[in-house]
């Protein structure tokens, strides 16, 4: 089982650019999130899906778009990026959003923006 | 504001013991998270704690004081795989994860 993929691994935009990260999940979960990780900071939301056909925001969404066509799918688009959106991004799922289920975690995407 | 505080780094020796601790402040509270991260990967599920006490896992246990905003993950015999960021994460109201900054945990032989 792939469990959640992302693409690309890596990758360096240059800043006004729009970008779309990909991440896909084959366990058939519920719930879908997009974090992004800093040094010496932890883990910010910055989008997140509960069910296929909803979306919602969460700590840090400024400057990021999100779709859940279905339930497999949660791409993450940068319509124009800014060097402060330079960061490692994952994509995560769970079974239900409100249960006791772990969030797993794709393999991430360091995206750098010049 | 939601905040949740743990050391930036510890070192410890192979085969020893090591606990590393995490207070919480939240708006709410629907259990806490431990995750295992090594350099360049993603984080992995290690523990959850919803009531008060002790969890064990192997060599590595949990515990949680809802009434201090405290808990601690424990490793034990500790190897030199272990070597990793540790993240507590608090569920707080909204069903949301506050994390961490994590905690740099390097094993020496």
């Amino acid at each position: 089982t792939a469990g959640i993929t992302q693409a690309p691994t890596s990758q360096i935009l240059a800043a006004g650019r729009s970008m779309t990260l990909r991440c896909t999940q084959d366990m058939r979960h519920n719930a879908m999130y997009w974090y992004r990780q800093d040094l010496g900071l932890g883990l910010r939301l910055i989008h997140y899906s509960n069910t296929a056909g909803t979306t919602g925001k969460g700590e840090v969404p400024d400057g990021y778009s999100v779709s859940r066509a279905n339930t497999d799918d949660f791409p993450l688009t940068l319509a124009s990026a800014v060097p402060s959106q330079t960061s490692v991004y994952f994509c995560a799922s769970s079974d239900s959003p409100g249960s006791t289920d772990t969030q797993y975690f794709g393999p991430g995407t360091r995206l750098t923006v010049l | 504001g939601q905040n949740i505080d743990q050391p930036t780094e510890m070192t410890a020796t192979e085969g020893a013991i090591v606990q590393i601790n995490c207070t919480y402040q939240t708006s709410g509270f629907n259990g806490l998270f431990w995750y295992q991260q090594h350099a360049g990967e993603a984080p992995t599920f290690l523990s959850y704690n919803v009531l008060d006490g002790l969890e064990e896992k192997g060599r590595f246990s949990s515990f949680l004081s809802r009434s201090k905003g405290y808990s601690y993950l424990l490793l034990k015999e500790l190897q030199m795989k272990d070597s990793a960021s540790y993240l507590c994460a608090v569920r707080d109201s909204n069903y949301q994860l506050i994390w961490g900054a994590g905690t740099k945990l390097i094993i020496k032989p």
